[in-house]
């Protein structure tokens, strides 16, 4: 079984459309994130939840949206595509926000836009 | 502020040899410190952690990273590569432990010739 899975793991889609990439752990952990990798493997973190409630939101675009629905989901969803937003995506969790542990990553979502 | 820096951003060993990835960190306060790696394709999975205790902190797959405060480093080892080492190593910098503030280094490719 895996822990933290994305779908879809792969996207390609034009400029202006809107796209969602979902996550499910099934680890029962308290905290998910989005984080963004680029082409050069820089990892930023975009989101995170704490128990369906966002605390922390970086300097990201309005353009994305992230939801919760429950403690073990974390979707997100992006508008108005542009050629920038080509990145993998990846969701993570841990048990706790504010307890030094380990993050579980999902295997990515690798999204291109052209 | 917080920032990490990885020496290299590719580093080559023979099948047999020893790896040295180099982490240096800047921070306040004393760091929790993190070494994950990223297989192919894959997500980041932790390979260690330093949180304050033994300065010498072993890993999975016999990695090991010491901790030097003098030095403002956390340099990742092991004593003879395998072909499955190869991969992307990411060092990581916490200064209050809390997970969603991460400092993420830009990275390096370990690359394991036969």
């Amino acid at each position: 079984d895996t822990a933290v899975s994305q779908t879809p793991k792969y996207l390609v889609t034009q400029m202006g459309n809107d796209k969602s990439i979902k996550c499910e752990q099934n680890l029962g952990h308290d905290t998910m994130y989005w984080y963004k990798q680029d082409s050069k493997k820089f990892l930023k973190i975009m989101f995170s939840y704490n128990n369906k409630e966002l605390i922390i939101n970086e300097t990201v675009p309005n353009r994305f949206s992230p939801k919760s629905p429950d403690k073990a989901h974390l979707n997100l969803h992006i508008n108005s595509l542009e050629l920038g937003d080509s990145a993998v995506y990846f969701c993570a969790s841990s048990q706790d926000v504010s307890e030094t542990g380990e993050l579980f990553f999902g295997e990515g979502s690798r999204l291109t836009v052209l | 502020a917080q920032s990490v820096t990885q020496l290299g951003s590719h580093v080559s060993v023979s099948e047999g040899a020893l790896v040295l990835l180099r982490c240096n960190y800047s921070s306040s306060v004393p760091p929790y410190l993190f070494w994950y790696v990223q297989y192919p394709n894959q997500g980041l999975q932790l390979l260690l952690k330093y949180t304050s205790a033994a300065t010498l902190v072993k890993g999975i797959n016999g990695f090991e990273a010491e901790f030097k405060k003098s030095e403002t480093s956390f340099h990742l080892t092991k004593p003879s590569a395998h072909m499955s080492d190869a991969a992307e190593y990411f060092c990581a910098v916490s200064e209050n432990g809390s997970n969603y503030q991460l400092i993420w280094g830009a990275g390096t490719k370990l690359i394991i010739k036969p």
